[in-house]
């Protein structure tokens, strides 16, 4: 069935470090794949996504990387700062007009220590 | 524009009985998703609505329903509650078809006792 792994389920980082989150899928027709954060108590928020023709996407301090061969995505933070402390969830889905059922990976909680 | 909201924020519910939450999705999205967030199982797809139709559905069993209605908003039904069912529900919104960022509401925290 559909499955999306996620590595690690804990990172601890110094502030100004990078950190790198790692996910695999299963399901070789996915080609939407967003990371989502979400504070403690908070709700989800999509910070970044990327689509399967793309192999990687920038916006500021985050990118993603795409690498379909292999069914290997990544989240990369650069210089972290306190704030960037909460759980990050990796997602993968079909793209399609009718319907998009999001598989989520079950969590990298970031700890960046001032 | 103001994002997606879900009532009730906080709920207790006793074994046996039945649930209601609701979920109004950002203006103008008609895609509405529902998930079931759990320190042990994670985020589980539940249902997607779009149009009033449930067009997908996940591996939860038949206790579980959901619905849509002309305005967007949607609905899910649990019955008779179990234990198991203490979770955060949370219900994301997208605009409709071909666009997929889905926008998460705050969740119902719901207390089976």
């Amino acid at each position: 069935g559909e499955n999306v792994e996620q590595h690690p389920s804990t990172l601890s980082v110094q502030e100004g470090d990078s950190a790198v989150i790692k996910c695999t899928y299963s399901d070789s027709a996915s080609n939407y794949f967003p990371w989502y954060k979400q504070e403690l108590g908070k709700r989800p928020q999509l910070i970044i996504d990327i689509r399967s023709n793309v192999g990687e996407k920038k916006d500021q301090r985050i990118a993603v990387t795409l690498n379909k061969t292999a069914k290997h995505f990544s989240l990369h933070i650069t210089e972290t700062q306190p704030e960037d402390s909460a759980v990050y969830f990796c997602a993968a889905s079909r793209e399609s007009g009718a319907t998009n059922k999001l598989i989520f990976g079950t969590g990298t909680l970031l700890a960046v220590q001032p | 524009k103001a994002g997606v909201t879900q009532t009730p924020r906080y709920l207790i519910k006793t074994r046996g009985q039945q649930v209601t939450l609701s979920c109004s999705p950002i203006s103008g999205h008609r895609s509405v998703s529902w998930y079931q967030q759990t320190p042990g199982q994670g985020l589980q797809f539940l249902f997607e609505y779009f149009s009033e139709t449930q067009r997908n559905k996940g591996n939860f069993p038949g206790r579980f329903s959901g619905r849509q209605f002309s305005n967007s908003r949607s609905e899910m039904n649990v019955s008779t509650l179990e234990l198991g069912d203490s979770a955060l529900y949370l219900c994301a919104s997208r605009f409709q078809g071909g666009i997929n960022e889905q926008y998460f509401g705050p969740g119902t925290r719901l207390t089976v006792t």
